[in-house]
């Protein structure tokens, strides 16, 4: 059971270049979140999903987009990267119910913007 | 605006030593507080508090949750070198609008030999 699966581990991006961080989840889960984790503040949710089809924005959604196609899937997308996202993100999935399902993170991707 | 602080930020001890880790906290419409441990990668979860002065305890490791005073302790006992790590306290809070959690800034706990 792999449980949370984020891909790639590494990336370093050059100032206005694009990527996307795939996550995949194989709990059947029906929410997933991206966070990010800077030295100092901890984690900062980006952006989250109630179900398949649906996103919404968390405390620091500016410069990333995110998309929910399938159950098992959570994208984040940046369109245009900036040193300031140079950080560790981390997908995380749970039923929705936070007393029923504490969240199950995945091992994270270090994003090194220059 | 919700936040959760932890305290203190940074903690080196000896192995055998016994620790005690802060949460306080100011979230709109408290439901629960988290505590997480995180070694090089993906946090992992130690304990749900919901109810005042209720410990929950796992071997070496005790929290428990003040909700008139807005703070948590996570002791742990008999230090292992096993025990560093980054300690995160999360509260489940409003985030335009949704219920979800707000986390702290962790603490760097480096047990030493």
């Amino acid at each position: 059971n792999a449980g949370v699966t984020q891909t790639p581990k590494f990336r370093v991006l050059k100032t206005g270049q694009s990527m996307t961080l795939l996550c995949a989840q194989d709990m059947n889960h029906e929410y997933m979140y991206w966070y990010r984790q800077d030295p100092g503040m901890g984690l900062r949710l980006i952006h989250y999903s109630v179900g398949e089809g649906t996103t919404a924005k968390g405390e620091v959604p500016d410069g990333y987009n995110v998309s929910r196609l399938k159950k098992q899937n959570f994208l984040l997308g940046l369109e245009s990267a900036a040193p300031s996202q140079t950080s560790v993100y981390f997908c995380a999935s749970n039923t929705g119910s936070l007393r029923d399902s504490p969240l199950h993170f995945g091992n994270g991707t270090r994003l090194t913007v220059t | 605006e919700d936040k959760v602080v932890q305290s203190p930020l940074s903690l080196v001890v000896h192995e055998g030593d016994t620790v005690t880790l802060n949460c306080s906290y100011e979230v709109t419409n408290f439901r629960s507080l988290l505590w997480y441990k995180q070694e090089k990668k993906a946090p992992t979860f130690l304990f749900m508090l919901t109810s005042s002065g209720i410990e929950k305890k796992s071997g070496r490791l005790s929290s428990i949750l003040d909700k008139k005073e807005l703070f948590s302790i996570l002791n742990i006992t008999a230090t292992q070198t096993g025990d560093s790590a980054v300690y995160l306290c999360a509260v489940e809070g409003i985030i335009q609008g949704a219920q979800k959690l707000v986390f702290g800034q962790g603490t760097r706990l480096t047990i030493n030999p």
